[in-house]
């Protein structure tokens, strides 16, 4: 079965700072990758994600994300972080179905 | 535009009270799924539905039926409460059912189940 670790539960970065978000997943065959962002009392907005070929993704709002098949990992980074991008932060990985497993989740906060 | 509307917003039942939440989109999408969401467990598939008639189990659908009469409906029904339901319903839907095609998500569900 397949699994998503996001290691850091809460993060915290200066506005203008950079930011570089982690997520390890576990699944048997090629992977669908996914970041979603979660403002308070909202639901969940697809940031980005990664389904074949180039391994450096481009999403909205300024954010990227490389796949690294090699680590299992699906690294989300923002170059200069703005108080508007504080919220949770989750990865997922499709299945077969579009049925996502989802990671914990990150929350970040930013400080003025 | 509306996408996935979800109702209620908040909900507080006692222990074995049953209720439904709704779940209704506007953009013709194929498949719909509800996830719960738990503090640091992310987000949980209970059930979902790849069209009009056709419902199946998710990761954790005990205390959870599903029906899908509508392409447009995809109600959630709690038949007893527990206090192990009290949790943030989410309900998505996406054009089809392979996972290129992007999940919008409703605004959630607030459950307390005392």
């Amino acid at each position: 079965a397949q699994s998503v670790t996001q290691p850091d539960i809460h993060i915290t970065v200066s506005e203008g700072a950079s930011l570089e978000l982690r997520c390890n997943y576990s699944y048997g065959a090629t992977p669908y990758l996914f970041w979603y962002v979660q403002s308070p009392g909202q639901g969940l907005q697809l940031l980005l994600k990664y389904f074949s070929g180039d391994t450096l993704v481009q999403g909205i709002k300024g954010f990227e994300a490389e796949f690294k098949r090699s680590q299992s990992s699906f690294n989300l980074r923002k170059p200069s972080v703005h108080w508007s991008d504080a919220a949770e932060y989750f990865c997922a990985v499709g299945t077969a179905g579009n049925m996502l497993t989802f990671g914990g989740g990150t929350r970040l906060m930013v400080k003025p | 535009n509306a996408g996935v509307t979800q109702t209620p917003k908040f909900q507080v039942l006692k222990t074995g009270q049953s209720m439904t939440l709704q779940c209704a989109q506007d953009m013709n999408h194929e498949y719909m799924s509800w996830y719960r969401q738990d503090p640091g467990m992310g987000l949980r598939l209970i059930h979902y539905s790849v069209g009009a008639g056709i419902t199946d189990q998710g990761e954790v659908p005990n205390g959870y039926n599903v029906s899908r009469s509508t392409t447009e409906d995809f109600p959630l029904r709690l038949l007893s409460a527990a206090p192990s339901q009290t949790s943030v319903y989410f309900c998505a839907s996406s054009r089809t059912q392979g996972s290129n095609s992007p999940l919008h998500f409703g605004n959630g569900t607030r459950l307390t189940v005392t």
